[in-house]
């Protein structure tokens, strides 16, 4: 167990649908990325927010958004979704004072798989 | 613009026998970082190793090594005595200071008993 947890660890939904996948980093961490995996792109970055500010940006569609709570839990919004969104979203956390570095060892969660139907 | 390239997409190996993954790497960048993640079939991505452009010591955990060469831009790993544990796909991925990470491709070790 990594520590950063994420959920629903599969999702299932219809073109069109909106869905929202929830990321809590490990415990005292401030950094919080987005990464989307699927077959024809790989792995993308898709943002970051430090301390509940967006920090980078990546390849994220205007469909999709993200905000990071006071709490430090994240959640990645997808909206209109498309059968090319079906993809493995993965969340990942920095420690602390590692959010300004490109250095940061980023510790993944398992993932949510989203099916786009 | 960066970007990995891992030209191997499979390798199958018996068991105990080495396997060594290419990986490399553009970058314009003179500081930048390297990393190597494994994903196993459960599917999530475990931290390997990280290494900065000023270190080109190569590196040893275990039955894992890793060889920096910034001469030939590659960072390759190998695993010796390769065990079924091992399969898994093992991304290569660097970044400079700019937080985003930008992996390659992938690629897929089989390990057969």
């Amino acid at each position: 167990d990594s520590g950063v947890t994420q959920t629903p660890k599969h999702l299932i939904t219809a073109t069109g649908q909106r869905v929202t996948l929830r990321c809590s980093p490990r415990s005292g961490d401030l950094s919080v990325y987005w990464y989307q995996q699927s077959l024809d792109q790989g792995l993308q970055f898709l943002i970051q927010y430090y301390n509940g500010e967006e920090r980078a940006k990546g390849n994220i569609l205007e469909r999709f958004s993200a905000q990071q709570f006071p709490d430090l839990h994240s959640e990645l919004n997808l909206s209109s979704l498309e059968l090319g969104d079906s993809a493995l979203y993965f969340c990942a956390s920095t420690a602390p004072g590692q959010g300004s570095s490109g250095a940061n060892v980023l510790t993944f969660g398992a993932g949510s798989r989203l099916t786009v139907l | 613009a960066q970007k990995v390239t891992q030209a191997q997409t499979e390798i199958s190996v018996v068991e105990k026998e080495d396997v060594t993954l290419d990986c490399v790497y553009e970058t314009r960048d003179t500081t930048y970082y390297l990393f190597w993640y494994k994903q196993p079939p459960s599917g999530e991505l475990v931290f390997l190793i990280r290494r900065n452009s000023f270190d080109e010591q190569n590196e040893i955990s275990g039955r894992y090594s890793w060889n920096f060469q910034k001469s030939t831009s590659s960072f390759n790993f190998t695993i010796t005595a390769s065990q079924v544990v091992d399969s898994a796909v093992y991304f290569c991925a660097l970044t400079d200071n700019d937080y985003k990470l930008s992996f390659g491709a992938g690629t897929t070790v089989t390990v057969r008993a």
